[in-house]
């Protein structure tokens, strides 16, 4: 379904280039998330937004940035992306109480050379 | 914070056969335990998950049990079939500034043999 669309899918960028990836949702859900996932390493939270007036860092929030430009739209951004960012990000959504747990996207896998 | 561990990390068993997935966690303020399955290519998509006030929970093939005494949870699969493959991972969530903050587990990699 797409109910959470992230774009782009793919992106091999440079060391050292800014880079945006974008989310968005048809959920209805005021709060959103960026989570990064690395092979042995599970999901990790970068941020998270509970509405468009608050922003939260995750436990791995160093390097990125976000924006949410409205309550449908979340974006990720790496101001000055390094290899070591080179993985799978997700955007993921919910309600207050995580009633139907996360609706994830399809992902963005990001490679930095 | 919280710490999930989840074991085995991969795990492959015959058609047909069962196979159960362990967590634990440290956290006894958590109150939400979901399981995610993830196909190769795909999204983490939500298959079951259970509250703190219940100690087990069905749905068709799958279930997942509570113990929240020696904090851990399972997830278990019956009559495992090859669309089974994935990668799964457990999560535990408990209440936190007004959000309910998720930890993941590392996440296991089941593969059905036909």
């Amino acid at each position: 379904d797409a109910d959470v669309t992230q774009t782009p899918r793919n992106r091999i960028t440079k060391t050292g280039k800014r880079i945006m990836l974008e989310c968005s949702q048809t959920k209805g859900h005021d709060r959103m998330y960026w989570y990064r996932q690395d092979p042995g390493l599970g999901l990790r939270l970068i941020y998270y937004s509970f509405d468009v007036k608050d922003i939260n860092k995750g436990e791995i929030s160093d390097g990125y940035s976000v924006s949410r430009q409205a309550q449908a739209k979340f974006s990720l951004s790496l101001e000055s992306a390094i290899p070591n960012q080179t993985a799978l990000y997700f955007c993921a959504t919910s309600d207050i109480t995580l009633s139907h747990g996360y609706t994830f996207g399809s992902g963005t896998r990001l490679t930095v050379v | 914070g919280e710490n999930v561990e989840q074991h085995p990390s991969t795990l492959s068993v015959q058609e047909g056969d069962s196979a159960v997935i362990k967590c634990t966690y440290s956290d006894s303020a958590s109150n939400y335990f979901p399981w995610y399955k993830q196909e190769l290519g795909k999204r983490p998509q939500l298959i079951i998950d259970i509250r703190s006030n219940v100690g087990e929970k069905k749905d068709q093939r799958i279930a997942v049990t509570l113990n929240k005494t020696a904090k851990h949870f399972s997830l278990h699969i019956t009559e495992t079939q090859p669309e089974d493959s994935a990668v799964y991972f457990c999560a535990a969530s408990k209440r936190s500034g007004g959000y309910q903050k998720v930890t993941f587990g590392t996440g296991t990699k089941l593969q059905v043999i036909p």
